[in-house]
């Protein structure tokens, strides 16, 4: 499978815990994204890389947030003193360039669930 | 700034029936993109179609079509003869900067 992948699929998690999910996007894609999506809302953007940059961060991500992508490839978000507010699923999505004609790739998401 | 309404929670519809799910945009650019994106509930995003802004005919993808108004700011997605694996939630979305923004979506459910 080619496609994007995430790791893991879910988390169950108690208040204050530190979380970390991963995303391996398709491996000849340069820009790497991260959304958050809660229940019957659509994806919220989070950041997102080109190649190993950060180039954008939302409002969205808090102190508590770090998201890194160190060599290119696959990136890690980082969720510290989780709160129940964060529970959502965690998109990660790809792409060759800037998507204003082409579609991300998104993977299957990680669900997070703070207790 | 840029925004994305979708209005319709939740739609039922027959199998084998046509369905659009509405979709108005806000921005002050005069290049954009409009997509439409099918989440299933396994819970990957699917992109299903494309119109760029300054294209002159609606975008079609097999049985998707977005049905493009440009003064009126919509960019309606129509399913034609829907079918079963078509239950889904269905975001509309358009680029803003480099990265794509979304709409709350609609539910679809079609009936058999």
């Amino acid at each position: 499978d080619t496609g994007v992948s995430q790791d893991p699929r879910h988390k169950i998690t108690k208040r204050g815990q530190n979380v970390t999910f991963r995303c391996d996007p398709i491996s000849e894609h340069n820009r790497l994204y991260w959304y958050r999506q809660t229940l019957g809302q659509g994806p919220e953007f989070l950041t997102y890389f080109q190649n190993e940059a950060q180039l954008e961060k939302s409002r969205l991500l808090s102190d508590r947030f770090s998201a890194e992508r160190p060599k290119g490839s696959f990136s890690t978000l980082e969720i510290q003193r989780t709160e129940q507010g964060d529970s959502a699923m965690y998109l990660c999505a790809s792409s060759h360039g800037t998507p204003n004609t082409g579609e991300l790739f998104f993977g299957e998401g990680s669900r997070l669930t703070v207790l | 700034a840029q925004k994305i309404t979708q209005t319709q929670p939740g739609m039922f519809v027959q199998e084998k029936e046509a369905v659009t799910l509405d979709c108005t945009y806000d921005t002050s650019d005069q290049s954009y993109g409009l997509f439409w994106y099918k989440q299933p509930s396994s819970g990957e995003m699917i992109f299903l179609i494309y119109q760029g802004s300054y294209d002159e005919q609606n975008a079609t993808e097999g049985r998707y079509s977005l049905n493009f108004q440009k003064a009126r700011k919509s960019a309606n997605l129509v399913i034609s003869a829907s079918q079963l694996g078509d239950s889904a939630m269905y975001f509309c979305a358009m680029n803003r900067d480099d990265k794509i923004i979304f709409g709350k979506g609609t539910r679809l459910h079609i009936l058999p």
